[in-house]
C-alpha cells in the first residue's frame, strides 16, 4: 500500500488567498483525521470523520477552516482567506482502528 | 480534561548514551501509544500498551505501561544518530468518539555521532 498521500507538500501563499490541501488516506481505512503541527502547540487535531461523516470539528480554529471528505479515498482542508498565523505543517492520518497512520504533510507558509 | 506531559522537552545526547523519556497524566488511558516523527515526516507508530504495567521490546528501545495506566515511558539503550527525532506518547480521547487520539507535545531527541 502507498501509505497516506498528502499534496501539496509544500505551499507558500500570500495573505487572504484560498490554500486547498488535500488527502488520500490509505484503503479500508474508515477514520480520517486532519491535524495542524506547529513548534508553540504540538499536534493539534483539526476534524477527523468516520465513514465519510464528519464526527468532531471542534478544532478547527474559526470558520475560515473548512473540511470534506466526498468519498472514502479523498479529503480536502481548506483555508479561506489565509492568514500569516495558519502557518503550519498540516497532517493526513487515517486509520482503521487504534493506530493511525500519518501522511508526510503539507508545509504551508502564508507571507 | 485529558492531558498528556511529555519530558523532557529537549534531549541532546551523544552516540552510545541511555536516555528515558516519560508521558504522564493524571487520567486513566485504556491505551497508550508511542511514535516517533523524523524530520520532514509524519509521525509512526512503534509499539501500543494496553495493560497496566507491561513491558515492551523493540530492539534497543523499551516501553513501559504505568501500573495504574496513568504514565509510560520509553527507555533507548545505546543511542545513534538514527533514533534522532521527535517522540509522542498518545491515547484514547474518551471525550470524543472511538479512533480519535490526543497526543502529548512530545520530546525531541538529538543524537549525535
Amino acid at each position: 500500500d502507498a501509505g497516506v498521500i498528502q499534496s501539496p507538500r509544500h505551499e507558500v501563499t500570500e495573505m487572504g488567498q484560498e490554500v486547498t490541501l488535500r488527502c488520500k488516506p490509505i484503503s479500508g481505512h474508515d477514520y480520517l483525521f486532519w491535524y495542524r503541527q506547529t513548534m508553540m502547540r504540538g499536534l493539534e487535531l483539526l476534524i477527523y470523520f468516520n465513514n465519510n461523516v464528519p464526527i468532531d470539528d471542534s478544532g478547527m480554529p474559526e470558520d475560515r477552516f473548512s473540511a470534506k471528505m466526498p468519498n472514502a479515498s479523498f479529503s480536502t482542508l481548506k483555508i479561506q482567506p489565509s492568514e500569516p498565523r495558519d502557518s503550519a505543517v498540516y497532517f493526513c492520518a487515517s486509520s482503521r482502528s487504534g493506530a493511525q497512520y500519518f501522511g508526510p504533510g503539507t508545509r504551508l507558509l502564508v507571507l | 480534561t485529558q492531558l498528556l506531559e511529555q519530558s523532557p522537552q529537549f534531549l541532546s545526547i551523544q552516540e552510545g548514551e541511555n536516555l528515558t523519556v516519560y508521558c504522564n497524566s493524571s487520567s486513566v488511558f485504556s491505551s497508550l501509544q508511542w511514535y516517533r516523527q523524523e524530520p520532514g515526516e509524519g509521525p509512526v507508530l512503534l509499539v501500543t500498551v494496553v495493560t497496566g504495567g507491561e513491558v515492551k521490546k523493540l530492539k534497543r528501545l523499551t516501553f513501559q505501561f504505568g501500573d495504574a495506566r496513568k504514565d509510560s515511558s520509553l527507555h533507548i539503550t545505546a543511542a545513534q544518530p538514527g533514533d534522532t527525532g521527535l517522540y509522542l506518547c498518545a491515547g484514547p480521547n474518551y471525550g470524543g468518539s472511538q479512533g480519535n487520539l490526543i497526543f502529548g507535545k512530545g520530546t525531541k531527541l538529538s543524537v549525535k555521532p
